[in-house]
């Protein structure tokens, strides 16, 4: 079946520092890659995505490279900012069938520190 | 654009009684997606629509739990005779379409069901 793991949190860091939420995946055939992000008191939201092998998705500094050799769809940042401080989610959704469904990861909580 | 809406955004309920939480999506959206999210079970799906079809009723904890769209817009999720463990933040999301894997899923706010 199709299943995610991502890294257990909580993560924490300083202003400034290099993030990696490592994300690997269990999937038939070719699905679709997702980070979504839960700042806090707020509902999900996309932070990026990917439809196919090696296509990078980006946004707000955040990138991930989808990676079918390794099944992985790791999160980074090359610089934190405390506004960074969230838990995020790694997720795919499979192509047809029943499978409509977006398949998530536990989250990981990030904290960063001024 | 107006993004899905959930009402109420809380409900506070006695155990044994019925609750219905309410969805609106995105216009134009035509797939709708229920899931769970509690501090044990992570994001849980519980329940899918394309147009005004369910497909895949597999996440639904119990027969507690029964869900209908009408017009292929607004959604209804009912919880009859609520029980503690049902205490949790019920998300509801849409998307263009359910059968692509592309198409993101747009998340509403969420409404917080506790159950005393």
């Amino acid at each position: 079946g199709n299943s995610v793991t991502q890294m257990e949190g909580p993560v924490t860091l300083s202003e400034e520092a290099f993030l990696t939420i490592n994300c690997t995946y269990t999937a038939t055939g070719y699905p679709s890659l997702f980070w979504y992000v839960q700042y806090p008191g707020e509902g999900l939201q996309l932070l990026l995505k990917a439809t196919k092998a090696d296509d990078k998705g980006s946004n707000k500094g955040f990138e991930a490279t989808y990676r079918k050799e390794t099944t992985s769809f790791h999160l980074e940042k090359g610089s934190v900012q405390v506004s960074d401080s969230a838990v995020y989610f790694c997720a795919l959704k499979n192509y047809g069938g029943s499978q409509g469904n977006l398949i998530f990861g536990k989250g990981t909580k990030l904290s960063v520190k001024p | 654009g107006a993004g899905v809406s959930q009402s109420p955004s809380n409900k506070v309920t006695e155990k044994g009684k019925d609750v219905e939480l309410r969805c609106d999506p995105i216009s134009g959206h035509t797939a709708l997606y229920w899931y769970r999210q509690s501090l044990g079970q992570g994001l849980e799906f519980l329940i899918y629509f394309q147009g005004n079809s369910a497909p895949d009723k597999s996440g639904l904890p119990s027969d507690r739990f029964s869900a209908e769209r009408t017009g292929g817009s607004v959604s209804t999720l009912t919880i009859q005779r609520t029980q503690q463990e049902d205490s949790a933040v019920y998300l509801c999301a849409s998307s263009l379409e359910a059968g692509a894997a592309y198409y993101e899923q747009y998340f509403g706010p969420g409404t917080r069901l506790t159950v005393t």
